[in-house]
């Protein structure tokens, strides 16, 4: 069974200190990794999207990475601004054409 | 602006009563989902929809049922059989590739009165 597992769950910062949140799978044949941010109140907003082992995407303070079990994603000085659920999701294997979320890390950057 | 539109915002729920909650795109996407939300919780998928007149069972389809009569719509009704419906509700589309990001509408939070 296709499992994503995200870590850690919440993450506090001060503004300008600098982090990365996990998101590790267990899915035979990656075919994508997404990340969407999600406001209180509001629907996932994409991010990004990662093929391949070795792929780095950037974003104004954020960089999403991707190996064969794990991405991650990298706030840089990051502002409150920033604050948010970060959510990561593979496509799901087989006929399904659905995905497969993780749990989400609760960010909160205080000035 | 091309986006997805569910309705409305807030709903709340009488014992026994049906409700549905609607979801229109105008993306020109041919696949459509329906995801629920709990608290701390990830998306878990209800239904989804690949083209008009058919959709399959998602993981919690139990409780809920959904039609897709045009493309652009595809409206959720969550039953009296649904014994937890509080929730927050997402619909999502994409244009078509399982490995495609989806698009999702700004959901609505279904209470229970």
């Amino acid at each position: 069974e296709d499992q994503v597992t995200q870590s850690p769950e919440a993450l506090r910062l001060q503004e300008g200190e600098s982090s990365s949140l996990n998101c590790s799978y267990t899915v035979s044949g990656l075919r994508g990794l997404f990340w969407y941010r999600q406001d209180p109140g509001k629907g996932p907003e994409f991010l990004f999207t990662l093929y391949s082992a070795g792929e780095e995407k950037e974003k104004e303070r954020l960089k999403a990475t991707l190996t064969k079990k794990e991405s991650f994603l990298h706030i840089t000085a990051p502002k409150p601004e920033d604050s948010a659920t970060y959510l990561c999701a593979v496509p799901v294997v087989g006929g399904r054409r659905a995905l497969t979320f993780g749990s989400g890390t609760r960010l909160q950057v205080q000035p | 602006d091309g986006g997805i539109t569910q309705s409305p915002k807030y709903l709340f729920r009488k014992e026994g009563q049906n409700v549905t909650l609607s979801c229109e795109q105008n993306l020109n996407h041919d696949a459509m989902y329906w995801y629920r939300q709990d608290p701390g919780q990830g998306l878990r998928l209800i239904y989804y929809s690949q083209i008009v007149n058919d959709f399959q069972k998602g993981d919690i389809a139990e409780g809920y049922s959904v039609s897709r009569e045009k493309k652009e719509s595809f409206p959720l009704t969550v039953t009296s059989a649904q014994k937890n419906p509080t929730a927050f509700y997402l619909c999502a589309s994409t244009p078509g590739g399982g490995n495609q990001p989806q698009h999702f509408g700004d959901g609505t939070r279904l209470s229970i009165l």
